[in-house]
């Protein structure tokens, strides 16, 4: 079981360009939530999908959206990036809809903003 | 919203110590409290979670115990080992929100 992937690992990006970032989850899980961790930060919840809709959505703006596919991987898309938008951006999975379920991370993307 | 507080923020023990991460949070609501462990370069692992109707917890050399009165919980991890080092994280679950992290350093 190769547990959650994320690609690619390592991306840098200017100010005001897109971003996609892609996860597998891990095989069983159908749910995917995202996250962004800033250095020396816990993890901010970006949102979840489940049945290829967006279910839930922490505090982050309409630039970052989401689609998860039939196979139940995920992208994570950023528009018109900003200077703090550079951090780790997590892939968790798990099975079921909410966050009570235990989650799977993955080892993240770090995207660097210049 | 959820605030989480979480302390210390960086915790140094000699191998064999015991070390406790404490966190507090200010929605009564928050029915679910994890644990995660965050090894550089990783990604978080859970090592141990804890329900609102349970009090406290134990998995070995890790415990987390939980007052809902005073919204606080904790980690307690006894005979601690050099490869305990990495970053801790709480997090409340009702609406999900982590801690600000803990970096424990286990020196041999």
């Amino acid at each position: 079981d190769a547990g959650v992937t994320q690609s690619p690992t390592h991306l840098i990006k200017t100010r005001g360009q897109q971003v996609t970032l892609r996860c597998s989850p891990k095989s069983g899980h159908d749910t995917v939530s995202w996250y962004q961790q800033a250095l020396g930060q816990g993890p901010q919840f970006i949102f979840q999908y489940y049945e290829e809709e967006e279910r839930q959505r922490g505090n982050f703006p309409d630039r970052f959206s989401g689609h998860q596919f039939p196979n139940y991987s995920s992208e994570l898309n950023v528009n018109a990036l900003l200077l703090g938008d550079s951090a780790l951006y997590l892939c968790a999975s798990s099975h079921g809809q909410g966050h009570y379920n235990e989650q799977f991370f993955g080892p993240g993307t770090r995207l660097t903003v210049l | 919203g959820e605030n989480v507080e979480q302390h210390p923020s960086t915790l140094s023990v000699q191998e064999g110590d015991s070390a406790v991460i404490k966190c507090t949070y200010s929605d009564s609501a928050s029915n679910y409290f994890p644990w995660y462990k965050q090894e550089l370069g990783k990604g978080p692992q859970l090592i141990i979670d804890i329900r609102s109707n349970v009090g406290e917890k134990k998995d070995q050399r890790i415990a987390v115990t939980l007052n809902k009165t005073a919204k606080h919980f904790s980690l307690h991890i006894t005979e601690t080992q050099p490869e305990d080092s990495a970053v801790y994280f709480c997090a409340c679950f009702q609406k999900l929100v982590f801690g600000t992290g803990t970096r424990l350093l286990v020196s041999p």
